[in-house]
């Protein structure tokens, strides 16, 4: 069966500093993945979602970026963090399109980022 | 452009008390329509998906919904709420690529004993 992994569970940044955060899937091969951010009592904002291996696209302007070094990993980072930037942020996947034929997404159980 | 509209920001009901979730999207073509649930702190977890055939799907925890194409609706239901659903609710619908997924704005459930 198919898994999905974040880490940090948790993370507390100073302003200004950089971030990286870590996604990782098992049990899948060329999968979607995506980064959502919630903010506080706000839904879900999808961030970048990746269709293959350095395929990035991203969905809102902003200081962050997206990587996908291998097929099952997918990176969000920062080189300069914002207050703004305080959420909780999701990982997903999904089967490709071609394969699949009802585009569910699955979540790892997130990441709460504080700026300070 | 797909969207989502879930116009109960919240909802109490009494355990025991039938629920229904409303969920309005707006798409061209025949959509994929789900609804998901996110305990706080949590992430999201697939309840049930609509992509054709019948238009009563039932999901996990009891949950169904109901498609329905004339009022562009895909509401969820649970005929008797558990202490244990208090959550926020989402629905979403698929873009014509496969690619990405709207979702609404949420509902959180609140069940009072």
């Amino acid at each position: 069966s198919q898994t999905i992994h974040q880490w940090p569970a948790t993370l507390v940044q100073p302003v200004g500093s950089p971030l990286s955060l870590e996604c990782t899937v098992e049990g899948t091969s060329n999968p979607n993945l995506y980064w959502y951010r919630q903010a506080a009592g706000r839904g879900l904002q999808l961030l970048f979602y990746s269709v293959g291996i350095g395929q990035i696209s991203s969905e809102v302007p902003q200081n962050l970026s997206a990587s996908r070094p291998q097929d099952r990993q997918f990176i969000l980072s920062s080189k300069k963090l914002l207050l703004s930037d305080s959420g909780f942020y999701l990982c997903a996947w999904s089967p490709p399109p071609r394969l699949a034929a009802t585009y569910e997404q699955y979540f790892g159980p997130g990441t709460r980022l504080t700026v300070t | 452009a797909q969207s989502v509209t879930q116009p109960d920001i919240h909802i109490t009901v009494s355990e025991g008390a039938s629920l229904e979730l409303r969920c309005n999207y707006s798409y061209g073509a025949t959509p994929y329509l789900f609804w998901y649930v996110q305990s706080p702190g949590q992430g999201l977890q697939l309840l049930l998906k609509y992509f054709s055939g019948d238009t009563l799907v039932q999901g996990i925890k009891g949950f169904e919904a109901e498609f329905k194409r004339s009022q562009s609706s895909f509401n969820l239901r649970k005929p008797s709420v558990h202490w244990s659903d208090a959550a926020e609710y989402f629905c979403a619908v698929g873009d014509e690529y496969g690619n990405k997924l709207v979702f609404g704005a949420g509902t959180i459930l609140r069940v009072k004993s």
